[in-house]
């Protein structure tokens, strides 16, 4: 079955400690984006990719850094310099930039 | 600057019809989308607006005016299990494929 898979679905960390999110896709999507969920808030764009070897900062990225080696792949990095890292997070991809997303199932993270 | 504003809780009862309304002001524009995200879950994709008009899709419609930075999704026939947050989210137009998200509205369902 295509589709969009993170892991894992629960990630605890110790504050200082850098941490990578994982998010695979099988659906041959070109675009890519990592979102940032709050409690009660809508989706903030961290990063965006459209094609393999290219990505774009989106309205929060500082602290996080990302890769697209690989068509299928797009993790993300959590790093120290993230200021309030606790957050649900979710892995998404499109053909293109007119067509809907797919979303992962979400990774919640907590940083104690 | 770039908005997207959405209401942040509405109640309707089981049966009844039920309007979402979303209001956006971007940088470009290159269509807009309604998803549903029920607590705790990946949002998934009800419909998509470019042009002008409705879009209907079964017991969901969505509406745009471009004109007046407006949407809204109406859903008929309320069941128990539309009670959900529904996101307004609009993809800009400045090239690139970055989507905007709303707050997104909790809409709770009553018997």
């Amino acid at each position: 079955d295509g589709g969009i898979t993170q892991s894992p679905k629960y990630l605890f960390r110790k504050e200082g400690q850098n941490v990578t999110l994982s998010c695979e896709q099988n659906l041959n999507h070109d675009a890519m984006y990592w979102y940032r969920q709050d409690p009660g808030q809508g989706l903030r764009l961290i990063y965006y990719s459209q094609i393999v070897n290219d990505f774009q900062k989106g309205d929060i990225a500082e602290g996080y850094s990302v890769s697209r080696e690989k068509k299928e792949s797009f993790p993300l990095t959590v790093t120290s310099a993230q200021k309030n890292p606790t957050a649900f997070y979710l892995c998404a991809s499109s053909i293109g930039g007119k067509t809907e997303a797919f979303f992962g199932q979400g990774t919640r993270l907590t940083v104690v | 600057g770039q908005n997207i504003d959405q209401p942040t809780e509405m109640t309707a009862t089981e049966g009844a019809i039920v309007q979402i309304n979303c209001t956006y002001q971007t940088s470009g524009f290159n269509g807009l989308f309604w998803y549903q995200q029920h607590a705790g879950e990946a949002p998934t994709f009800l419909s998509y607006n470019v042009l002008d008009g409705l879009e209907e899709k079964g017991r969901f419609s969505s509406f745009l005016s471009r004109s007046k930075g407006y949407s809204y999704l109406l859903l008929k026939e309320l069941q128990m299990k539309d009670s959900a947050s529904y996101l307004c989210a609009v993809r800009d137009g400045t090239g690139g494929f970055k989507t905007i998200f709303g707050a997104g509205t909790r809409l709770f369902v009553k018997a």
